[in-house]
């Protein structure tokens, strides 16, 4: 099926610093969703994104709905090692029930 | 909240066995998803129910794979026959009518040898 693209794939990181992702698509969507999972259990919703050039914050995460509404951007600040798993943007064009799912991108924090 | 229950967490199977998968969905939510995940392929919807009815099976792989949900607190997903590329993790999902978003269960994940 139609996948969109996140970058990076996957990155380790020191606890403590920042990380940011993004994803992107061929399609305009008008909603954007971040989830994050972590082994052996499914996705988690962490942040909702509604309107093009919304931010929205999460405690440490942060995520943006890209202007041009084919793309967004997911943020952590200040990484501890329970931020370890994979993160994984959805778009809907229609803002109901069908959403696309990104590629995933796993993230490994050294403590 | 016990969130949305999938049973069994792990199954293993003989390819040609029939195979079904369940889920409690959340109470009070109306809308039920099933997925599947896989390496190659990520996050694919198969179908989505609402209120009971299925709405849109455009991604029931192939003949061998139907869903039920008799009743709003219970789905099915069944295949039969299995087949080895039918391995995967496969997840239910709900939501409230109208939510963006909705919430995963656990996951069953299937291997058909």
């Amino acid at each position: 099926g139609q996948q969109l693209n996140q970058s990076p794939q996957s990155m380790f990181i020191q606890e403590g610093e920042d990380v940011s992702m993004n994803c992107t698509s061929s399609s305009i969507f008008n909603t954007w969703l971040w989830y994050k999972q972590d082994p052996g259990e499914g996705p988690v919703l962490l942040i909702a994104l509604y309107k093009a050039g919304e931010l929205t914050s999460n405690g440490r995460l942060t995520a943006q709905f890209g202007i041009t509404r084919k793309d967004s951007f997911l943020n952590i600040s200040a990484s501890i090692p329970s931020d370890v798993g994979i993160y994984f943007c959805a778009g809907s064009t229609s803002g109901t029930y069908k959403y696309i799912f990104g590629t995933g991108t796993r993230l490994k924090v050294l403590a | 909240d016990a969130g949305v229950i999938q049973s069994p967490r792990h199954e293993v199977t003989e390819m040609g066995q029939e195979v079904t998968l369940r889920c409690k969905p959340i109470s009070g939510h109306n809308s039920l998803f099933w997925y599947r995940q896989t390496m190659m392929r990520g996050l694919e919807l198969l179908i989505y129910f609402n209120n009971n009815v299925p709405i849109d099976d455009s991604g029931m792989p192939e003949d061998r794979f139907s869903a039920k949900m008799p009743n709003a607190s219970f789905s099915t997903l069944k295949i039969q026959p299995s087949e080895p590329r039918d391995s995967a993790v496969y997840f239910c999902a709900s939501s409230p009518q109208g939510a963006r978003g909705y919430t995963f269960g656990s996951g069953t994940r299937l291997t058909v040898v």
